[in-house]
This record gives C-alpha cells, structure tokens and sequence, in this order.
C-alpha cells in the first residue's frame, strides 16, 4: 500500500542552523502539507501546498520557513535559522484533492539545542 | 478562527466498558475527520465523515457527525487493551487545499 515517507526520522541541530526536512508523498497525490506537533500537544497546520505554489499557510509559518518540491516526488520543509522553540515533530501529508483524507508520514523529530 | 475541543482529554477505562469521546468545534464545516496516534508514532486515519449525519463503524469503534450541533462523537465499544492511544478529531472548512485543524486529543488508556 502506498505510503507517504520522510527522511530524516531524527534531525539534531544546533540554534541558528538551517535544517531541511525531506518527505516523498503518495505518488498520485496534488496535495501536500506540513504540520507539526510539539511535544504532548495537538496538531498544528503549517502549510499547504498545490500546483507548485503555497495555497495556505498559518501563522507560525513565517519568513523562516519554506517549502519546495524541486522535482516530481520529494516535497522540503526549510528552516533557515532554528531557534529552540522549533524543536517539535514534523509531519508531512498528502492527499488526492483538497476534501480528500490527508495521509501523514510517519514524522521527522526536530531537536534544536 | 476555527476551534475544535475534545473531551475528555485524558480516558482511563477497564477492558470491556463502553464509552464516548466528544469532539465540539466552533464553525460550519461539513467534513471531520478521526485520527489515531500512537506514542512516538504518526497519526492513522480511522475515519473520514463527509456529510451531516454520517456514520462509520470499524470494529469496536464507530463514529458520527452531527453538523448543525457542530459535534462528533467517537464510541467504543466494549474496550481492548490494543485500542489504548490517543484519539484526534480535525476539522478542514471549505476551501481550496484544506487545511486540517485538530482538537486537543483524547489520551485513552485501557486496563487489563
């Protein structure tokens, strides 16, 4: 069954590094997204991105943060300069249209000291 | 601002018992989803509720959508061990490239 994957699962960093996340979605998916969890709490919507662009994005996905799908399977989360606070499990899902079930990755765990 | 809450934050039950996780939010929405996370781990989809008055039922758990009270509710039936994780609701609003908002979560441990 097709799944959606992300490398690395455990990202260590030191603050003000820039750290990219790595997630290859469900082949035949047009959606895709970013969200994380810090530790203990709930989910918490990133970004979301379609037809090469961002659609949406919160408020926590500010100038430190982008996102690129620079070929046809990987889709990066780019942190420019880490700061503690972004220390959090990452999560990247995917689905076949915008109302459709999001499949989530199995997570990269941010650790930044 | 789209909110969703669940109650209660935290279940603790005996194997065998029934009971019912609630998942209020506070904007018209249509569709809700249920997701299971178990620790460490990544969130598994349970169910997808597309309209109001929507039910699914996946071995002991069954779920139901009831739009004009803004409400979900996520029952268990007869409680397993194996069934021990925590429970998440998330909404998404009409619109393109939806995002998902998620309650606070349901920590459910089950007793032997």
């Amino acid at each position: 069954e097709p799944e959606v994957t992300q490398t690395p699962s455990h990202q260590v960093t030191q603050m003000g590094q820039e750290v990219i996340l790595r997630c290859v979605p469900i082949s035949n998916h047009l959606y895709f997204y970013w969200y994380r969890q810090i530790l203990g709490q709930k989910v918490e919507f990133l970004v979301s991105f379609y037809n090469n662009e961002i659609s949406e994005k919160s408020e926590i996905f500010d100038d430190q943060f982008s996102v690129e799908r620079p070929d046809g399977s990987n889709f990066t989360l780019k942190i420019r300069s880490t700061k503690l606070e972004d220390s959090a499990m990452y999560f990247c899902a995917s689905s076949v249209g915008p109302y459709n079930e999001q499949f989530f990755g199995p997570g990269t765990r941010l650790t930044v000291l | 601002e789209l909110k969703v809450e669940q109650n209660p934050l935290f279940l603790s039950m005996q194997e065998g018992k029934n009971y019912t996780i609630y998942c209020n939010y506070s904007t018209t929405s249509d569709r809700l989803y249920w997701y299971r996370q178990d620790p460490g781990k990544s969130l598994e989809s349970l169910f997808v509720l597309l309209s109001n008055g929507a039910v699914k039922q996946e071995g002991r758990l069954m779920a139901s959508l009831d739009t004009k009270a803004r409400l979900s509710t996520l029952h268990i039936t007869a409680a397993v061990h194996d069934l021990s994780a925590t429970y998440f609701c998330a909404v998404d609003m009409t619109g393109t490239a939806s995002k998902l908002t998620f309650g606070t979560g349901t920590r459910l441990q089950v007793t032997l």
